[in-house]
């Protein structure tokens, strides 16, 4: 399978617990972006990586939220003391830098729960 | 504020008939415009996108129809099949800049009944 994956699918945790989610690009794509989504919502944009560059974070993303991408390729979100409110499925998404209209490919997803 | 709304929250059609998602925006920097379709536990898979410098794309039984100056857009599903059934989003992106990033509309749950 030659998408985007994520890891885990489903993470339960309980509040103050730090949580890192793993997302593998399409291989050839050189964009990587992460986005939120909470129910009844669609995605949000939380940041976004070009090879190994994160360029652009959202206001969402608080100083508890890290992003890395280390040598362009696989990219891991860690959130620390996480809270009740970060329950959410978290999506990795990718896509070429030459895209004609920006078409970003996502992953399954990550459901995190904070209890 | 949403800068892409998608006021129908839901949609039921019968299959074989035309289904028709509507999606405003507010932002007039957005120059793509993208549909996505959602199945449960999965993640937004692309289905047809469009230029604002275009008016119409077609891709099989997928059309997308733009209305620049009312700043709408709709996608339409003709003939549908229950496999449709999935929640829609409607999305935008800004051409350059330093970010890339896809802003969505809430999502639209359509119905396709055998």
């Amino acid at each position: 399978d030659t998408g985007v994956s994520q890891n885990p699918r489903h993470k339960i945790t309980k509040r103050g617990q730090n949580v890192t989610f793993r997302c593998d690009p399409i291989s050839e794509h050189n964009r990587l972006y992460w986005y939120r989504q909470t129910l009844g919502q669609g995605p949000e944009f939380l940041t976004y990586f070009q090879n190994e560059a994160q360029l652009e974070k959202s206001r969402l993303l608080s100083d508890r939220f890290s992003a890395e991408r280390p040598k362009g390729s696989f990219s891991t979100l860690e959130i620390q003391r996480t809270e009740q409110g970060d329950s959410a499925m978290y999506l990795c998404a990718s896509s070429l830098v030459l895209a004609v209209y920006n078409e970003q490919f996502f992953g399954p997803g990550t459901r995190l729960t904070v209890l | 504020d949403q800068q892409v709304k998608q006021n129908s929250p839901s949609l039921s059609v019968q299959e074989g008939r035309i289904s028709i998602l509507n999606c405003d925006y507010t932002n007039s920097m957005f120059d793509y415009f993208l549909w996505y379709k959602k199945y449960p536990a999965e993640g937004p898979t692309f289905l047809i996108s469009i230029s604002s410098i275009k008016d119409k794309n077609e891709d099989g039984r997928f059309t997308v129809f733009l209305n620049k100056s009312a700043k709408h857009l709709s996608l339409h599903i003709v003939p549908s099949q229950p496999g449709d059934s999935a929640v829609y989003f409607c999305a935008a992106s800004v051409r350059g800049g330093s970010n890339y990033k896809l802003t969505f509309g809430k999502g639209t749950l359509l119905t396709v009944n055998p």
